[in-house]
């Protein structure tokens, strides 16, 4: 099913506390990201990655942190400094290959407590 | 980095109207032009892609058109239907920088 699989479907964190997010891929691309979906905001660009070991930071990358020590693996953590987490967020990946298409994973709603 | 602007950010239609949704980008090299269809609660997932080399694509109901002088390509949806109803995203690329960035979305109502 897309390849890319996220988990867990739904997160409750408390205030003040870290949470990871787990995005695993088996479609062999090299690229990996992460998205952040607020109503009426559309995706925003968190992180994203090209390929192992190297990650460059998106449009609103404060409060997050990610690793990229395998292909297929690109973690995700919202840290205690990201002021507002609740939201939805989604992983994608893409081939570095002449079609570009984005396949998403199924999404994690994060909601702070 | 790219610049991308869609428009209209809502749109309202009958069933059987037509709808077109407008995707504004900067970087002039940009050469990938994809529309993706998110439904409520679901992943975003591709639906029609152009290439710079072609100025329309058509699939059934959907088409997209580009003008690469102009900087900006369209999503067409003939026949609309209540299963059209959803949010569209636009994501211009160019090979090798895989920066992608999304437009803020288009949300289609099909009123029966």
């Amino acid at each position: 099913d897309g390849g890319i699989t996220q988990s867990p479907k739904y997160l409750f964190r408390k205030e003040g506390q870290n949470v990871t997010l787990s995005c695993e891929q088996n479609l062999n691309h090299d690229a990996m990201y992460w998205y952040r979906q607020d109503p009426g905001q559309g995706l925003r660009l968190i992180y994203y990655s090209q390929i192992v070991n190297d990650f460059q930071k998106g449009d609103i990358a404060e409060g997050y942190s990610v690793s990229r020590e395998k292909k297929e693996s690109f973690p995700l953590t919202v840290t205690s400094a990201q002021k507002n987490p609740t939201a939805f967020y989604l992983c994608a990946s893409i081939t570095t290959g002449s079609n570009t298409e984005a396949f998403f994973g199924q999404g994690t709603r994060l909601t702070v407590v | 980095g790219e610049n991308v602007e869609q428009h209209p950010s809502t749109l309202s239609v009958q069933e059987g109207d037509s709808a077109v949704i407008k995707c504004t980008y900067s970087d002039s090299a940009s050469n990938y032009f994809p529309w993706y269809k998110q439904e409520l609660g679901k992943r975003p997932q591709l639906i029609i892609d152009i290439r710079s080399n072609v100025g329309e694509k058509k699939d059934q109901r959907i088409a997209v058109t580009l003008n690469k002088t102009a900087k900006h390509f369209s999503l067409h949806i003939t026949e609309t239907q209540p299963e059209d109803s959803a949010v569209y995203f636009c994501a211009p690329t160019r090979g090798g920088y895989q920066k992608v960035t999304f437009g803020i979305g288009t949300k289609l109502q099909v009123i029966p």
